[in-house]
């Protein structure tokens, strides 16, 4: 498994910022991604983070409006930008661990819960 | 669109029983896939994981994969209070390694 930290683990916001989500892995990983999930719904993918190039986004979500940035294999934001209250999430970012197998398993950090007034 | 469905709940089970969660998925080509406890707050956590046809066993918790029928199961056995939480079908795409969720099924164990 691996040891996955977010900051901040929860954050107000006002209508119009943008806040800057981090997340720190204790190994290197190759893939890590970034989830949504809003109040009592499922995880929603919102990209992949391409270590040394642009994030894949999912349909749906644009990169003007959600900005990543993955820097080395252990490390990558996300950023949500103009937020509005419709942003109000909790934001997950995940890694892979390969396993030799025909599957990979990933696991998921604790989270960051955004709260958009 | 990738769809995972699951029954949303609440399922509720007494102490001692079997806890049966279902999901049915759309992508015909998908390889793996993975059960994850979410407790109320917390983020999720992996349970189990199957990617063969059949039954796969680990402790109470017994998953089950009907390819044909695109169909996979999680049989939690002798239920505690402490297995409450919302459990999430999560299915890859086929040839990557994201996750598409289901809505989750909510289940409470009765004391």
């Amino acid at each position: 498994s691996a040891v996955i930290s977010q900051k901040p683990s929860r954050d107000i916001c006002q209508r119009g910022t943008s806040l800057t989500i981090q997340c720190q892995v204790d190994s290197q990983v190759t893939m890590m991604f970034w989830y949504r999930q809003q109040p009592g719904q499922s995880l929603t993918l919102i990209a992949t983070a391409n270590q040394g190039s642009e994030a894949t986004y999912e349909s749906g979500f644009v990169i003007d409006k959600f900005p990543i940035s993955r820097p080395n294999l252990t490390f990558s934001t996300l950023t949500v930008s103009n937020m509005s209250p419709e942003d109000s999430s909790i934001y997950l970012c995940s890694v892979v661990i390969g396993t030799g197998e025909l599957f990979d398993e990933q696991f998921f950090g604790p989270g960051t819960r955004l709260t958009v007034l | 669109q990738k769809e995972v469905e699951q029954n949303s709940g609440p399922l509720s089970v007494p102490e001692g029983a079997i806890a049966s969660l279902n999901c049915t998925y759309s992508d015909r080509g998908s390889q793996s896939f993975f059960w994850y406890r979410q407790y109320s707050g917390k983020s999720p956590e992996l349970i189990m994981f199957i990617y063969s046809n059949g039954d796969k066993e680990d402790g109470r918790f017994t998953a089950q994969l009907n390819k044909a029928s695109q169909y996979v199961s999680l049989l939690i056995r002798d239920s505690q209070p402490s297995d409450s939480a919302t459990y999430l079908c999560a299915v890859n795409e086929a040839g990557a390694n994201n996750l598409f969720f289901g809505t989750g099924t909510r289940l409470t164990v009765i004391p």
